[in-house]
């Protein structure tokens, strides 16, 4: 398996464009994380899948947040509008039910 | 909710001495112990883990301890190595709603 794949590895966008990252896990997890990197705030658990079921969305820092999982090997992360304060590592991991979770490489984010 | 505190934040070796790294957390329900490490670059990788149910676990160079107790938990390199040089990341989780929280990282450099 490839492990866990992100596009786009970076993007620079200006403020109050729509920001859309993708992630493919890996084949046969059920679980699927998104997690933000800043220095500031470490590694923040956005929101996290099962089955393709959103279970805990407590992260999401706010409405401008939104993910999906519309089958068991796509999910997307999506910042409408985008803001400075947006700027971070985004990265997708992926798991089965054993605690290990395999992260892909990330998405770097700026926004102008 | 979890909580997990991490110290040093930085911390530089000689090639050959001993590296360590300590963690509290704050939920008694956590019972999964993982460590991460991040290169440049790239996403987090488990080096090692420890389940509440042992106190230590080995494996070559890495060695962990856990004291339920206290709620701390260590990370032990031995006999370090520049290629040892990375940002280490421990984590807690309850296995039973598969929600990992993420220490605040070390940046380990190992000079030669």
């Amino acid at each position: 398996d490839a492990g866990v794949i992100q596009s786009p590895r970076h993007e620079v966008t200006e403020m109050g464009q729509e920001v859309t990252l993708r992630c493919k896990p890996i084949s046969g997890h059920d679980y699927l994380f998104w997690y933000r990197q800043t220095m500031m705030r470490g590694l923040e658990l956005l929101i996290y899948f099962n089955n393709n079921v959103p279970i805990d969305d407590s992260g999401m820092p706010e409405d401008r947040f939104s993910a999906k999982m519309p089958n068991a090997s796509f999910s997307t992360l999506k910042i409408q509008p985008s803001e400075p304060r947006d700027s971070a590592v985004y990265f997708c991991a992926s798991s089965w039910n054993t605690g290990e979770l395999f992260f892909g490489e990330g998405s770097r984010l700026t926004v102008l | 909710g979890e909580n997990v505190e991490q110290h040093p934040s930085t911390l530089s070796v000689q090639e050959g001495d001993s590296a360590v790294i300590k963690c509290t957390y704050s939920d008694s329900a956590s019972n999964y112990f993982p460590w991460y490490k991040q290169e440049l670059g790239k996403g987090p990788q488990l080096i090692i883990d420890i389940r509440s149910n042992v106190g230590e676990k080995k494996d070559q160079r890495i060695a962990v301890t856990l004291n339920k107790t206290a709620k701390h938990f260590s990370l032990h390199i031995t006999e370090t190595q520049p290629e040892d040089s990375a940002v280490y990341f421990c984590a807690a989780m309850n296995t039973g709603f598969q929600k990992l929280v993420f220490g605040t990282g070390t940046r380990l450099l190992v000079s030669p």
